[in-house]
């Protein structure tokens, strides 16, 4: 079983849409929980950490369910430039390690 | 603005050639990474340094290795190029400690080796 699972897609979705990413992680000790976005070609770079308590930042909101070990990514109000692939990553310890999921691409269309 | 840096956007060597990978971070962060990504696996750690002159074992390691002689500068070595070496090597650097979570990539090495 993968540390990190995500669905891979892709997702594809009308402009104006709301849509949400989903991830499931293995090992109950992780501490910290992240998304990144990689655009096509590109390296990934951090969107947003994710809290327990949940947090937003604009039109995206991250949630974290400890219980059941998932994580969620809701974008809504879709723009094309929210094309890209979502990784999910956990941090399994204090160490600065990552384990990133292998993607969720979302393709917006106008 | 932190910046990473990666020797070339495309390589292509041949089967058995040894390759070098330069990375270079400017933020004087003291963890660097490399990983590789292919389609449908991810972002795989093949390893990682806290400091110079250390290194430690991702999770595949097997027919690499690195060397950290300084703290800006983490190189990745394929000892002998293999065709399942063909990859995207992404190189990636963080803090110690707090804010250490957030790791800054690299623009990536798309590596063919025929």
């Amino acid at each position: 079983r993968k540390e990190v699972e995500q669905d891979p897609g892709p997702f594809n979705v009308p402009e104006g849409a709301t849509v949400a990413f989903n991830c499931t992680y293995s090992n109950s000790a992780s501490q910290s929980f992240f998304w990144y976005r990689q655009d096509c070609r590109k390296e990934p770079k951090l969107l947003m950490s994710v809290y327990s308590s949940g947090n937003e930042d604009g039109r995206f909101t991250a949630q974290l369910n400890r219980a059941s070990q998932y994580i969620s990514l809701l974008i809504r109000d879709s723009k094309l430039s929210d094309s890209a692939t979502y990784l999910c990553v956990v941090t399994p310890s204090n160490t600065g390690k990552l384990i990133f999921g292998q993607g969720t691409t979302l393709q917006v269309k106008p | 603005d932190v910046k990473v840096t990666q020797s070339s956007r495309y390589l292509v060597k041949r089967t058995g050639e040894k390759v070098f990978l330069e990375c270079v971070q400017d933020m004087d962060h003291e963890n660097m990474f490399w990983y590789r990504q292919d389609p449908g696996l991810g972002l795989r750690l093949i390893y990682f340094s806290y400091d110079v002159k250390m290194k430690e074992k991702g999770d595949i390691p097997e027919g690499y290795s690195v060397s950290r002689e300084k703290k800006e500068r983490f190189s990745l070595i394929l000892e002998s190029a293999s065709t399942n070496q063909t990859s995207m090597y992404l190189c990636a650097s963080s803090l110690r400690g707090a804010g250490g979570e957030t790791q800054y990539f690299g623009p990536g090495t798309r590596l063919l080796v025929l």
